[in-house]
């Protein structure tokens, strides 16, 4: 089973500013399965970024994601007040698979 | 519009079984593969198994000795089960569209997930 680690666990960020969350899997994903969430407390994750830097219908093009094999990275331009919430990635590999989750709240 | 909507106890007992219900709404349960995610409190999110209408099921292989997914067009609906549960299945539980195969092996609409408690 492929695992997932996220860096930070957490990251304090003000409106305005850029973020940058990772992904790292314990084997080499196939960059058309990796896809990106975001969820707000008390919602259903969001799908944001699929096939690694894809963006999903209606989402804001201040999103974007980028990676291959190991590494992946979600980027969040000038973050705007509703962009605070946990953002999971995940991959396929013979199974799915989620990371533990990156939370970006406000500084 | 697709919409999705978790209906089931939100009580079970240990070592009962679990059995949830998802309502497809705005799209035909025989156009898509349909699986169920689930989150423990304060935790991350776990795949547990799809459902496709021919009959292809695939499962979690941490779960797949207890789980089963199946599904009534005639209702547009997909179900839940799982046998044997424990403290540890106390999860919110999702059911969601997916995967997609032919975009990104991922999961684009989900309901508003249902809580489930395992306690006597």
């Amino acid at each position: 089973e492929i695992v997932l680690t996220q860096s930070p666990g957490t990251l304090s960020l003000s409106p305005g500013e850029r973020a940058t969350l990772s992904c790292r899997a314990s084997q080499s994903v196939v960059s058309s399965y990796l896809t990106w969430y975001q969820q707000k407390p008390g919602q259903a994750p969001r799908l944001l970024i699929y096939g690694a830097s894809s963006r999903a219908t209606g989402i804001p093009d201040r999103f974007s994601g980028s990676g291959s094999g190991t590494d992946f990275t979600l980027t969040i331009n000038r973050l705007e007040p509703e962009d605070f919430a946990v953002y999971y990635c995940q991959q396929y590999g013979s199974s799915f698979t989620f990371g533990p989750g990156t939370k970006v709240d406000i500084k | 519009q697709v919409q999705l909507q978790e209906s089931g106890p939100g009580l079970v007992k240990p070592s009962e079984t679990l059995s949830l219900t998802c309502t497809v709404s705005g799209d035909s349960i025989s156009n898509s593969y349909w699986s169920w995610i689930r989150q423990p409190p304060g935790k991350g999110l776990e795949w547990i198994g799809y459902f496709y209408h021919s009959g292809i099921t695939k499962y979690n292989p941490s779960l797949e000795s207890r789980v089963t997914i199946s599904g009534d067009t005639s209702k547009n609906q997909f179900s839940l089960k799982v046998t044997s549960v424990t403290a540890a299945d106390t999860a919110l539980y999702y059911c969601a569209r997916g995967p997609r195969w032919l975009q990104g092996y991922d999961f684009d609409i989900w309901g508003q997930g249902t809580m489930v408690t395992v306690s006597s």
